[in-house]
């Protein structure tokens, strides 16, 4: 079975602090993904990569950056927390393009 | 560009049926569907592919509409495991490699 694990199910954090969230996937996936998930607004891309040190932006990347040194670990950086950051973030990863993409558990993150 | 999910919220017993539908503004090459629990992750449930055919999981079942630009998920005779939030995630022909997922439709079956 394909798993996808995130350090962290729930996090709490004050404003400006610096914030990683780790992603690991243990099915040699290609693709990679960040999602936060907001009541009423469905899951919104912040980020993905489809190689090693390959990232592209998605939708709301403003306040996030990623990396990604090793094929099965995608990290996700807030660079100084703030607020509106409180979120469900979840972690996924697929095989091609038009794949299953498989989710982590999710990492709850408060910013107080 | 996010996709448009209806209903945003459906109510059923156990046995009666539901659509959900999922419209996009732009030409779309695939449509994903996945349910959400309470509390997980999203499981994936189907893809639908530009020129596919109509696909079936059990008594889920969903159409693609390519010149009205959007799909249709069928659930029939539902189940109380049927429970959860759904969402469509689309492909657009001129974009790879990602996903833009609606916002949802939360759905409940009752005894």
């Amino acid at each position: 079975d394909v798993k996808v694990t995130q350090s962290s199910r729930y996090l709490v954090k004050r404003t400006g602090e610096k914030v990683f969230l780790e992603c690991v996937q243990d099915m040699d996936h290609e693709n990679m993904f960040w999602y936060r998930q907001d009541p009423g607004l469905g899951l919104r891309l912040i980020y993905f990569s489809y190689d090693v040190k390959m990232k592209e932006k998605g939708d709301i990347p403003e306040g996030y950056s990623v990396s990604r040194e090793k094929k099965e670990r995608f990290s996700l950086i807030l660079e100084s927390a703030s607020t509106n950051q409180t979120s469900m973030y979840l972690c996924a990863s697929s095989s091609g393009t038009t794949d299953t993409q498989y989710f982590g558990p999710g990492t709850r993150l408060t910013v107080l | 560009q996010q996709p448009v999910q209806s209903p945003q919220a459906v109510i059923l017993r156990e046995g009666e049926d539901a659509v959900i539908n999922c419209s996009s503004s732009k030409a779309l090459y695939s449509v994903h569907w996945y349910r959400q629990k309470h509390g997980e992750a999203p499981v994936f449930l189907m893809i639908l592919l530009k020129g596919g055919e109509q696909k079936g999981h059990e008594k889920i079942s969903a159409s693609f509409n390519e010149k009205k630009q959007q799909s249709s998920l069928y659930l029939t005779a539902s189940q109380l495991s049927y429970s959860g939030t759904y969402f469509c995630g689309t492909e657009y022909l001129d974009s790879s490699y990602k996903l833009i997922f609606g916002s949802g439709t939360r759905l409940l079956v009752r005894p």
